[in-house]
């Protein structure tokens, strides 16, 4: 069964632009949750979509933005981007139905983000 | 606004030691917390969990330990390997609520010496 699949894995831009990250959950998986990680702040959620809606949104601005498509991947956007935005994104899948088990949270191996 | 923390940000022990990685947690709505595991270059691997119900969990080699009256979390690694050398992440959330959002900790460097 193929993991969580991240694409790209490392780029680089520069301030101003916008990126596009993409995930492929596992299949059959319906809930799909986008993370931040950088060495000042760790690991910060950054959104969660279920069924092509947004359940949850974590406490970024609105140059973060994300969708899910009718087969269950997910995009995430950055518009003008910044220096503070150089991160691994990492994306995590799971089956939940009504009650979340983390214990069905995979992640994927991230798309690095360098902003110069 | 609440968070999960660590008490030590880097650990170095021995082959064959048991190591212990401890993670404070301040969120009393959170009843489900988990201990991922990420190597170099590589997302978090989950580990194991454990349930605001108990007080402990084992896995293989792994034991999670919850103190919910202190508010505080460990995992022990028994017999730590080589392979155990990566920084462990301990997460909370909150399963009643509707979405499925973790607040990690900062993490804990461990550093396993041959």
């Amino acid at each position: 069964k193929a993991g969580v699949t991240q694409t790209p894995r490392y780029l680089i831009k520069t301030r101003g632009q916008q990126v596009t990250l993409s995930c492929s959950p596992i299949s059959g998986h319906r809930s799909v949750s986008w993370y931040q990680q950088t060495p000042g702040q760790g690991l910060q959620f950054l959104f969660e979509y279920f069924s092509e809606t947004q359940r949850n949104k974590g406490n970024f601005p609105g140059r973060f933005s994300g969708r899910q498509f009718s087969n269950s991947r997910s995009e995430m956007n950055v518009s003008t981007l910044e220096l503070g935005d150089s991160a691994l994104y990492l994306c995590a899948s799971s089956y939940p139905a009504t009650r979340p088990r983390a214990g069905e949270l995979f992640f994927g191996e991230g798309s690095r983000l360098t902003v110069l | 606004g609440e968070s999960v923390g660590l008490h030590l940000p880097t650990l170095s022990v021995q082959e064959g030691d048991n190591s212990i990685i401890n993670c404070a947690y301040s969120n009393s709505a959170s009843d489900y917390f988990i201990w991922y595991k990420q190597e170099s270059g590589k997302g978090p691997q989950f580990i194991i969990d454990i349930r605001s119900n108990m007080d402990k969990r084992q896995g293989q080699r792994v034991t999670v330990l919850l103190n919910k009256t202190v508010k505080h979390l460990s995992l022990q690694i028994a017999a730590t390997q080589p392979g155990d050398s990566a920084v462990y992440f301990c997460a909370e959330t909150d399963s009643g609520a509707g979405s499925y959002q973790l607040t990690f900790g900062k993490g804990t460097k461990l550093s396993v010496i041959p």
